[in-house]
């Protein structure tokens, strides 16, 4: 099956710095690459997303860039905000929808 | 956009009793259904796949037995934690596939703690 690595498991920024989460996959067959945020107790929530046909997109201060040959996929936060920290997953899916998960990354952006 | 309901939110049962969760689509109809466990400070394992009216199927080491699933509407399954043990607390979460291909949405979580 589908396997999934996420680095690193917990990352400190200052406020205004850039972030980079990045993420490993072992199927060729996942075609989609969300990546989500999740506060404590909450539900995810998905933040940006890319398809395997695209190699990078953005939206507005968030950008997630994609390697199908090397089989990784990277977030990049730019000019973070105390409320960027959270808990950020990665997931690989396959046609079906289902999706492996990153072990997750600990965000602290430090005012 | 939509919207994923999750009941009960949470709920605190006693060793050995069933507890049912619900997951409904509310402005979407969902044909398939995804239901997740998460424990503290880890990551989402996915436990099974419900499809409406067949069933579902489930990921390896997950009990169909103890975990029933039943996908009867396009808008509702349901996850039946059947003789809950304390090591079955966790949150449990469900998603939907609506929208564009592939694209899921969450549930609010259920915690379940069981004493």
């Amino acid at each position: 099956g589908e396997n999934v690595e996420q680095h690193p498991s917990t990352l400190s920024v200052q406020e205004g710095d850039s972030a980079v989460i990045k993420c490993t996959y072992s199927d060729s067959a996942s075609n989609y690459f969300p990546w989500y945020k999740q506060e404590l107790g909450k539900r995810p929530q998905l933040i940006i997303d890319i398809r395997s046909n695209v190699g990078e997109k953005k939206d507005q201060r968030i950008a997630v860039t994609l390697n199908k040959t090397a089989k990784h996929f990277s977030l990049h936060i730019t000019e973070t905000q105390p409320e960027d920290s959270a808990v950020y997953f990665c997931a690989a899916t396959l046609n079906a929808g289902k999706s492996t998960f990153g072990d997750g990354t600990t965000l602290t952006v430090k005012p | 956009g939509a919207v994923v309901s999750q009941h009960p939110s949470w709920v605190i049962c006693k060793s050995g009793t069933s507890v049912k969760i619900e997951c409904r689509s509310l402005d979407f109809q969902a044909t398939t259904m995804f239901w997740y466990r998460q424990f503290p400070k880890q990551s989402l394992m996915l436990m099974a796949t419900s499809n409406e009216g067949s069933k579902a199927t489930y990921e390896q080491g997950v009990e169909k037995d103890k975990f029933l699933i039943n996908h009867a509407s396009l808008t509702l399954s349901t996850l039946t934690v059947t003789s809950a043990h304390p090591e079955d607390s966790s949150f449990y979460i469900c998603s939907a596939e609506g929208g564009r291909a592939n694209e899921q949405f969450f549930g609010p979580g259920t915690r379940l703690t069981v004493l």
